[in-house]
This record gives C-alpha cells, structure tokens and sequence, in this order.
C-alpha cells in the first residue's frame, strides 16, 4: 500500500541554522511527492513538489529531491527563519486521486 | 490563485444535533476532499468526491456522509455529533490525479 513516514518533532532551531526533515514513502507505481506547510491558523499550503526519480522541487529556499532509491523526499533549508516556524506534512499522490500525508513535524525557530 | 473557502473557522456544536460543514472552490476543480487533523495524527481522509453526486469512502467515513450538488460545493454531514467528532476539519480540492490539492483554512469544530 501507499504510506509516508516522517521525522518525529518538534523540532526547535536557532535562526539561521541548517534544517533537515527526513521524510521516506512506500508507494505502488511512479508517486508524487509534495511537502505542505501550514502556519498556526492555517490550512495546508504547497511548498515544493517533484513528480518523477531525482527531480528537485523548490521554493522560498526549501529543497527537496526525489530519491527513488532510497524512497525518500527530505526536506532542507540551508539558514532558517523564524517566520519558517511552522508544521511541515510530507505527502504522496500515486494511482488515483488521493494523497497520503506523515503525521506532520511542528519546526520552531528561536531568533 | 485557488480558492477554498471553508464556511467557518469556529463551530461549537452539541452532542447529538446535525452539522454540517460547507467548502466551495473556485477553480472549476473536479476533485474535492474532507479531512479531519488531530495531533499525532497527522490528517486522515473522511470522504472524497471526484464528480457532481459521486463520492467515495476515505479511511474514517463512519459517523459521517457528504453531499456534493454542484461542482465547487462539498459539504461534509455529521448526522449525530459526538464528542469524538471534536477536531479540525480541513477541505481540499485538486484538479486532476497526482496534482497539488489546494486546502481551505479549516473548521475548528467542538462538539459538547
């Protein structure tokens, strides 16, 4: 079956530091993956997306590759913000029309 | 950009009445979604709907049921409110298979 597993949080930063949020699939077929952030209040937003093997999705300075071999679609930014403070959900979309999401990792990030 | 909005950001609700959740879309989106989000949780799928009057179960659709009349309009029906029922609920709506679901703000619902 489909599923997405990802790091446990939270996870607290100072400004500026490297970040990484591990997140690895299982999937039938050729998955998309997608990263969602969502900020206190909020509902899910995209942040990046990468739909086929060692593509890398992008955006407001995260990154993330598509690593068939590994299974796996992690989460960087090299100098966090305090605005990044968020829950970030890793997710993938395979055959179908539905998406599996992870349980969600809460970031903060202290100035 | 997409648009999902979702009829209330705050519900209190009790025990036992009928409630109903409202999302409209304004993208002419053919898929749209109900989930509920609970900490540790992450979000679960209650129902999903990919045409007008067609829906599918998701992996919790008990204690609920959904309607969806026209195209940019997906309501989620609690028949019997229960206190278990008490959580965010977020709609989403996507376009084609595989592409990014677009999601509302949420209801935060309390049922007492």
């Amino acid at each position: 079956g489909n599923s997405v597993t990802q790091m446990e949080g939270p996870v607290t930063l100072s400004e500026e530091a490297f970040l990484t949020i591990n997140c690895t699939y299982t999937a039938t077929g050729y998955p998309s993956l997608f990263w969602y952030v969502q900020y206190p209040g909020e509902g899910l937003q995209l942040l990046l997306k990468a739909t086929k093997a060692d593509d890398k999705g992008s955006n407001k300075g995260f990154e993330a590759t598509y690593r068939k071999e590994t299974t796996s679609f992690h989460l960087e930014k090299g100098s966090v913000q305090v605005s990044d403070s968020a829950v970030y959900f890793c997710a993938l979309s395979s055959t179908g029309n539905q998406f599996y999401f992870g349980t969600g990792t809460s970031l903060t990030v202290i100035p | 950009d997409v648009k999902v909005t979702q009829s209330s950001r705050y519900l209190v609700k009790r025990t036992g009445e009928k409630v109903f959740l409202e999302c409209v879309q304004d993208m002419d989106h053919e898929n749209m979604f109900w989930y509920r989000q609970d900490p540790g949780l992450g979000l679960r799928l209650i129902y999903f709907s990919y045409d007008v009057k067609m829906k599918e179960k998701g992996d919790i659709p008990e204690g609920y049921s959904v309607s969806r009349e026209k195209k940019e309009r997906f309501s989620l029906i609690l028949e019997s409110a229960s206190t278990n029922q008490t959580s965010m609920y977020l709609c989403a709506s996507s376009d084609r298979p595989n592409q990014p679901q677009h999601f509302g703000d949420g209801t935060r619902l309390s049922i007492l």
